[in-house]
């Protein structure tokens, strides 16, 4: 089962900043948090991904509370083109570093408007 | 730079057959995943493929199958299919070791009637 609770489903305006919550009050030390999307008809695309500090990167910014319980990803300035479902997913890397498989939720579907 | 690619992109198979579903992962890869998106559904993870072998499985019955090829791309079979079956089969890539995420083909849509 997924270990995170996400909102079913959010809106945003275009142009405005998109903040999506994800509650992983069961994380381990060595369990990352990482953000994936997918728009209709597509595999899921990658966003970003933390452990213990905010980071940001082209896409969007990912801030970590210190207890690590919970994240919000931000997209700053939403399109259309951000219409998709998000998921949130906490993954540990195994032991010698390889990846780990992905637990998928269902995600919050994201309806960006004009 | 090629993402992963996956083929064919539809198919329609009767229940009772077989199917093989094709992967190439991104270039530099060298780790193959396979998942199972019923409709409404986040993907399910079915099994992972390193060094030409089953890695790691979801929960998944021994009708799916799957073999990795020295050149990395991978293949995805499943015997005696179900109605049930019916889903978006995803391949995604990644380095074994690394941190970063993975990449995911557009995958392919299997109709079981």
């Amino acid at each position: 089962d997924a270990k995170t609770t996400q909102p079913t489903s959010m809106d945003c305006a275009e142009g405005r900043a998109a903040n999506l919550p994800c509650n992983h009050s069961t994380i381990s030390g060595n369990e990352y948090v990482y953000w994936y999307r997918q728009i209709h008809s597509q595999g899921p695309q990658y966003i970003i991904h933390g452990l213990k500090n905010n980071e940001t990167n082209e896409m969007a910014s990912l801030i970590i509370t210190e207890d690590r319980k919970s994240s919000t990803l931000i997209l700053p300035h939403a399109t259309l083109r951000d219409t998709a479902v998000y998921y949130c997913i906490v993954r540990a890397r195994n032991y010698g570093g390889s990846q780990g498989n992905l637990i998928f939720g269902k995600g919050t579907k994201l309806s960006v408007k004009p | 730079d090629a993402g992963v690619t996956q083929s064919p992109t539809h198919l329609i198979k009767t229940r009772g057959q077989q199917v093989t579903l094709r992967c190439s992962p991104k270039s530099g890869h060298d780790t193959v995943s396979w998942y199972q998106q019923a409709l409404g559904q986040g993907p399910q993870f079915i099994f992972q493929y390193y060094e030409e072998e089953e890695r790691q499985r979801g929960n998944f019955p021994d009708r799916f199958s799957g073999h990795q090829f020295p050149n990395y791309s991978s293949e995805l079979n499943v015997n005696a299919l179900l109605l049930g079956d019916s889903a978006l089969y995803l391949c995604a890539s990644s380095l074994r070791q690394g941190s970063y995420g993975y990449t995911f083909g557009s995958g392919t849509r299997l109709t079981v009637v």
